[in-house]
C-alpha cells in the first residue's frame, strides 16, 4: 500500500523568510512519480512538479526547490524568500508507475501561511 | 497542456434533492477519470474512478447507489449526488487522463452546499 505523509499540519512564516515543506512516502514500487499541488483559497489544485523515482536530481524553479532523497523516502520542498501571495495548502502525492492511469495518493497537506 | 472544466463551480441544493456535476476534458480524450471528495481543511479522497464506456470503480465505503458516475464519452463524465443530505456538503473535484497523458489534470472543483 501506498502512503504519503506530510508531518507539518500549519506552518507560519514571516514574508521573506525561507520554508521547507516535508513530504515522506511509502512505496513498495520501483517505478513511482510524486508530485507537489498548490491548492489556494479558491481550491483549484495548481501543479507544481512531477518526478520520477530513478531521477534524483534536485530540481529548481525559480523561488521552489525540490530536494528528493530516495534513502530516506522523503521529497520535500523549499521555498526561498516567501511571498504572501505563497499562502495555501500545498500537498505532496505519489502514483505508481503502472499502468494507462495512474492513482494519486495525496498527503494531508500542510497549510503555509506567508504573513506581510 | 490539458484543460479539464466542471460545471457548476458551486451549487446549493435542497435536503433530497439530487445534483448532477459535469466533469470535461477540453483539449484531449480522457479514457479515464477520477472523482474526488474534499472537507473542509481535509486531503482530497478518491472516491472512484471510471473508464470510457465501462463501470465506475469506487473506493471502499462510497456508495455507489448515491454517487452516480457516468463517463459516457471520451470528454465527459458526470457525478451525480442523488438524494442529497447535509452531509453530503462538501468540495467534488474530477480529473483526467488519457491519449498521451498518463497523469491526472484536475478541474476547478465544485463546491456542493446542501441545506
Amino acid at each position: 500500500a501506498q502512503k504519503v505523509t506530510q508531518a507539518q499540519t500549519e506552518i507560519s512564516v514571516v514574508e521573506k523568510e525561507d520554508v521547507t515543506l516535508d513530504c515522506v512516502y511509502e512505496t513498495r514500487d520501483t517505478t513511482y512519480y510524486l508530485f507537489w499541488y498548490k491548492q489556494p483559497p479558491s481550491g483549484e489544485l495548481v501543479f507544481l512538479i512531477r518526478r520520477n523515482s530513478f531521477d534524483e536530481q534536485n530540481e529548481i524553479s525559480g523561488r521552489y526547490s525540490w530536494n528528493f532523497q530516495k534513502s530516506t523516502s522523503s521529497f520535500n520542498f523549499t521555498i526561498t524568500a516567501s511571498q504572501v501571495v505563497d499562502s495555501a495548502v500545498y500537498f505532496c502525492a505519489l502514483s505508481d508507475g503502472t499502468g494507462s492511469a495512474r492513482q494519486l495518493t495525496f498527503g494531508s497537506g500542510t497549510q503555509l501561511t506567508v504573513l506581510p | 497542456g490539458a484543460v479539464v472544466s466542471q460545471h457548476p463551480s458551486w451549487v446549493i441544493c435542497k435536503s433530497g434533492t439530487s445534483v448532477k456535476i459535469e466533469c470535461r476534458s477540453l483539449d484531449f480524450q480522457a479514457t479515464t477519470m477520477f472523482w474526488y471528495r474534499q472537507f473542509p481543511k481535509q486531503s482530497l479522497m478518491l472516491m472512484a474512478t471510471s473508464n470510457e464506456g465501462s463501470k465506475a470503480t469506487y473506493e471502499q465505503g462510497v456508495e455507489k447507489d448515491k454517487f452516480l458516475i457516468n463517463h459516457a464519452s471520451l470528454t465527459l463524465s458526470t457525478l451525480t449526488v442523488t438524494s442529497a443530505h447535509p452531509e453530503d456538503s462538501s468540495f467534488y473535484i474530477c480529473s483526467a487522463s488519457g491519449g498521451t497523458y498518463n497523469e491526472q489534470f484536475f478541474g476547478p472543483g465544485t463546491r456542493l452546499t446542501v441545506l
